[in-house]
């Protein structure tokens, strides 16, 4: 138990689906982040959210929309995702946004038929 | 830039054999350095962490330590098991490097 809790834990939709990726920290932290990771590549940054506002959009498409209505909360709304955004989404939080170590949810795999 | 170099898997030992995962960092300043595992169907936990140049972070039975003058923090097992088997990653954030960079994961196998 990591006190990062992601939901769903898999997840397949079609290219035409809208779906959305639920984060929750039980943690009292008060930054929180979006990575994907892809089988033989580094963990990407997506997104990063430090007391609700957004810091950090790493060039991400459009197609992905983060919401942070609360510290403990994080969403990903998907929508007209193409195949090549089958991955493993992965939340984490971190005391605020500095040197403090992040703490990781299971993910979600996602599969884009 | 800032970029996190670490050694390409995959790696696979005997029970009880001695463990070491090369990690060289490039970055200003004065980073925080971090040991991540990933176990299979898991997400990434924290597994060790040194802050200030000579700490030795340890866990498990895992350690590094913060060398600044070659930019290295290395990951050493003296016995590892089976249940290690996992991809360690190494990170750092901190001086130079705005968020947390890690590097491309090494694949560990144990066999009995």
């Amino acid at each position: 138990e990591t006190g990062v809790t992601q939901t769903p834990r898999h997840l397949v939709m079609g290219m035409t689906n809208k779906k959305s990726l639920k984060c929750e920290q039980h943690l009292g932290h008060n930054a929180m982040y979006w990575y994907k990771q892809s089988a033989k590549k580094p963990l990407e940054l997506m997104f990063v959210y430090n007391f609700k506002e957004q810091t950090e959009n790493n060039s991400v498409p459009s197609r992905f929309s983060p919401e942070c209505p609360n510290s403990s909360h994080l969403f990903l709304h998907l929508h007209t995702l193409q195949p090549e955004d089958s991955a493993l989404y992965l939340c984490a939080s971190s005391q605020d946004n500095s040197n403090q170590p992040q703490h990781f949810g299971d993910g979600t795999r996602l599969s884009i038929l | 830039g800032n970029s996190v170099t670490q050694m390409e898997g995959p790696v696979t030992l005997s029970e009880e054999a001695f463990l070491t995962i090369n990690c060289t960092y490039t970055a200003t300043g004065y980073p925080s350095l971090f040991w991540y595992v990933q176990y299979p169907g898991e997400g990434l936990q924290l597994l060790l962490k040194a802050t200030k140049a000579d700490d030795k972070g340890s866990n498990k039975g895992f350690e590094a330590t913060y060398r600044k003058e070659t930019t290295s923090f290395h990951l050493e097992k003296g016995s590892v098991q089976v249940s290690d088997s996992a991809v360690y990653f190494c990170a750092h954030i901190g001086g130079s490097a705005r968020q947390l960079t890690f590097g491309s994961g090494t694949q560990l196998t144990v066999l009995p």
